[in-house]
């Protein structure tokens, strides 16, 4: 069974540009959500979808977005990058449930120049 | 609010050492769910263990035993006879019900480090 798939692994971008993360859930799990991890902050929830709506959201500004397709596949969106939007992002996978374990995948390491 | 603290920031320990990671968190829910995840260098968040708010029975995988105490708010990891593998940050995460959704709250994690 094919895990928690992110694309790309590695992006490289500057100040003021925005960019796409892309996630493929495993197969048959209907939410996606999103992580950052940095050193100074630690893991923190982004936003979850479930059926393509969005069902939780955390505390981050509005340039950070996201959106779910009908197959699950997931995509989040930064706009106007900002140096501390370096950092690890996460996606996870699960059915849905509450509690249900979430499944993770490799990350996506943004750099921020 | 809900909170979940790991103290031990690192912990050093010889292979075959024991070694237990402290989890302490704080909820309102009455109904919660408590993760341990570990991350090895490679990044990914590998899941270990959940326990819901309703279940207090130990549990023991292998090498691995996890101890819910809902007195005290705390949800243990003890790994026993530790192996060089074991190196990897871990982190305890706590989902509420009433949070309509998955949400984790993450602990800070503790950096275990195993020495041949």
């Amino acid at each position: 069974k094919a895990g928690v798939t992110q694309t790309p692994r590695y992006l490289i971008k500057t100040r003021g540009q925005q960019v796409t993360l892309s996630c493929s859930p495993i197969s048959g799990h209907r939410s996606v959500s999103w992580y950052q991890q940095t050193p100074g902050q630690g893991l923190q929830f982004l936003f979850e979808y479930f059926s393509e709506t969005q069902r939780n959201k955390g505390n981050f500004p509005g340039r950070f977005s996201g959106r779910q397709f009908s197959n699950s596949r997931s995509e989040m969106n930064v706009s106007t990058l900002e140096l501390g939007d370096s950092a690890l992002y996460l996606c996870a996978s699960s059915f849905g449930e509450a509690g249900q374990p979430q499944h993770f995948g490799d990350g996506t390491r943004l750099s921020i120049l | 609010a809900q909170k979940v603290t790991q103290a031990q920031t690192e912990i050093s320990v010889v292979e075959k050492e024991d070694v237990t990671l402290d989890c302490v968190y704080e909820t309102r829910d009455t109904t919660y769910y408590l993760f341990w995840y570990k991350q090895p260098p490679s990044g990914e968040l590998v899941f270990l263990i959940r326990r819901n708010s309703f279940d207090e029975q130990n549990e023991i995988s292998g090498r691995y035993s996890w101890n819910f105490q809902k007195s005290t708010s705390s949800f243990n990891f003890t790994i026993t006879a530790s192996q060089v593998v074991d190196s990897a940050v871990y982190f305890c995460a706590l989902s509420e019900f009433r949070e309509y959704g998955n949400k984790l709250v993450f602990g800070a994690g503790t950096i275990l480090r195993v020495k041949s």
